[in-house]
């Protein structure tokens, strides 16, 4: 079974720009949640979706936004680009239930690089 | 508020040796935990995982424990491979809730 994949794997922006990060989850998940990682605050949870709604969303500005499509795959969004917005992007997907908890799988990441 | 925490930023063992990871946690309500390995530039990669009901887990040369009590878990590899030097990451979450606490990271060094 094919993993988790992310495109593009690297990408490098300007300040005020936007952009648009995508992810494939493996066959079958129907969750998907997107992390940051940067090395002063390690990594952090965005946001999660759950057939085609987001379900949690963690402590990031409106700049950051995300959707799932009925195939499950994901895209997140950041718009008005940040030097701080700089970080290893990462995607998750595991197959769950509502209300359970299962093993989340990350892809390889895309490493958004803001000048 | 780091609601998860891994206090030793590096740890280095002989090959052959165990090695031991810690973590804490802050949140009660935490009742499913995991470990993940990580490599430079790459999505970490699933090791093992542990329920609140549980108190070990066993996977081939990982094992996990966890003391509800202390609010307290614990990766033990044995025997530690070069091929195991990596960052080790634990992760805490609620059940219903698919978001992942991070701890900051243990980076293990085997020294064959």
């Amino acid at each position: 079974k094919a993993g988790v994949t992310q495109t593009p794997r690297y990408l490098i922006k300007t300040r005020g720009q936007q952009v648009t990060l995508s992810c494939s989850p493996i066959s079958g998940h129907r969750s998907v949640s997107w992390y940051q990682q940067t090395p002063g605050q390690g990594l952090q949870f965005l946001f999660e979706y759950f057939s085609e709604t987001q379900r949690n969303k963690g402590n990031f500005p409106g700049r950051f936004s995300g959707r799932q499509f009925s195939n499950s795959r994901s895209e997140m969004n950041v718009s008005t680009l940040e030097l701080g917005d700089s970080a290893l992007y990462l995607c998750a997907s595991s197959f769950l239930d509502r209300g359970s908890t299962d093993t989340q799988y990350f892809g390889p990441g895309t490493r958004l690089t803001v000048l | 508020d780091q609601q998860v925490k891994q206090n030793s930023p590096s740890l280095s063992v002989q090959e052959g040796r165990i090695s031991i990871l810690n973590c804490d946690y802050t949140n009660s309500m935490f009742d499913y935990f995991l470990w993940y390995k990580k490599y430079p530039a790459e999505g970490p990669t699933f090791l093992i995982s542990i329920s609140s009901i549980k108190d070990k887990n066993e996977d081939g040369r990982f094992t996990v424990f966890l003391n509800k009590s202390a609010k307290h878990l614990s990766l033990h590899i044995v025997p530690s491979q070069p091929g195991d030097s990596a960052v080790y990451f634990c992760a805490a979450s609620v059940t219903g809730a698919n978001n992942l606490f991070f701890g900051t990271g243990t980076r293990l060094t085997v020294i064959p």
